[in-house]
């Protein structure tokens, strides 16, 4: 019954490396999200995508970039992995709905820790 | 831009008692839409409530129920009859124009028996 499925629980990386978050959502959502989870900062937006090969950033793109080749699969990459973004990475998708209410499905996380 | 406070970073409540989590944001917009996200440990967040800014009825879901006030700009969760699945990390979200949330802080909520 997964409908938002993020490929890596958990990830451990070097500093300097190049990390792939992929994300993939069965649900024919025309909207993905990206956010990274802080303890006592809450969600934070890093990119979204309306569509296919669209992208907007977010609060705090600066590091990240993202790609978004088929409608139902959103990567956040960091080209080059800094301790600083040790975090919790959140995936989520939405409908494109006339009621105007952006109700986001989300998916289990990604835990990424940066050495 | 739209920011979204939640003043409590934790919160307790004893197993059948009501419990009520804070929330408050800022912004110019006349039309919005609230919401209340639940992060259970190890699980995927849900929705668990939200609200319209234009109606001024107060949303409610089987056991958890919104006091909005849109003129304070405050929006709290109560969750009535607290049971231990409640046990969570609550977050209040913001939607701005153009579908994208700006999220609280979060607030963790203990569930005592």
């Amino acid at each position: 019954d997964v409908k938002v499925t993020q490929s890596s629980r958990y990830l451990v990386k070097r500093t300097g490396e190049k990390v792939f978050l992929e994300c993939v959502q069965d649900m024919d959502h025309e909207n993905m999200f990206w956010y990274r989870q802080d303890p006592g900062l809450g969600l934070r937006l890093i990119y979204f995508s309306y569509d296919v090969k669209m992208k907007e950033k977010g609060d705090i793109p600066e590091g990240y970039s993202v790609s978004r080749e088929k409608k139902e699969r959103f990567s956040l990459i960091l080209e080059s992995a800094s301790t600083n973004q040790t975090s919790m990475y959140l995936c989520a998708s939405s409908a494109t709905g006339l009621t105007g209410a952006n109700v986001l499905t989300f998916g289990a996380g990604s835990r990424l820790t940066v050495l | 831009a739209q920011t979204v406070t939640q003043s409590q970073p934790e919160m307790s409540v004893q197993e059948a008692e009501t419990v009520t989590l804070s929330c408050t944001y800022d912004t110019s917009e006349s039309d919005y839409y609230l919401f209340w996200y639940k992060q259970p440990p190890s699980r995927q967040m849900i929705l668990v409530i939200r609200q319209e800014a234009y109606k001024q009825q107060n949303a409610t879901e089987n056991r958890f129920s919104v006091n909005f006030q849109k003129a304070a700009k405050s929006f709290s969760l109560k969750i009535s009859d607290s049971q231990l699945g409640d046990a969570a990390m609550y977050f209040c979200a913001y939607e701005t124009s153009g579908s994208r949330l700006t999220f609280g802080e979060g607030t963790q909520l203990t569930v005592n028996p």
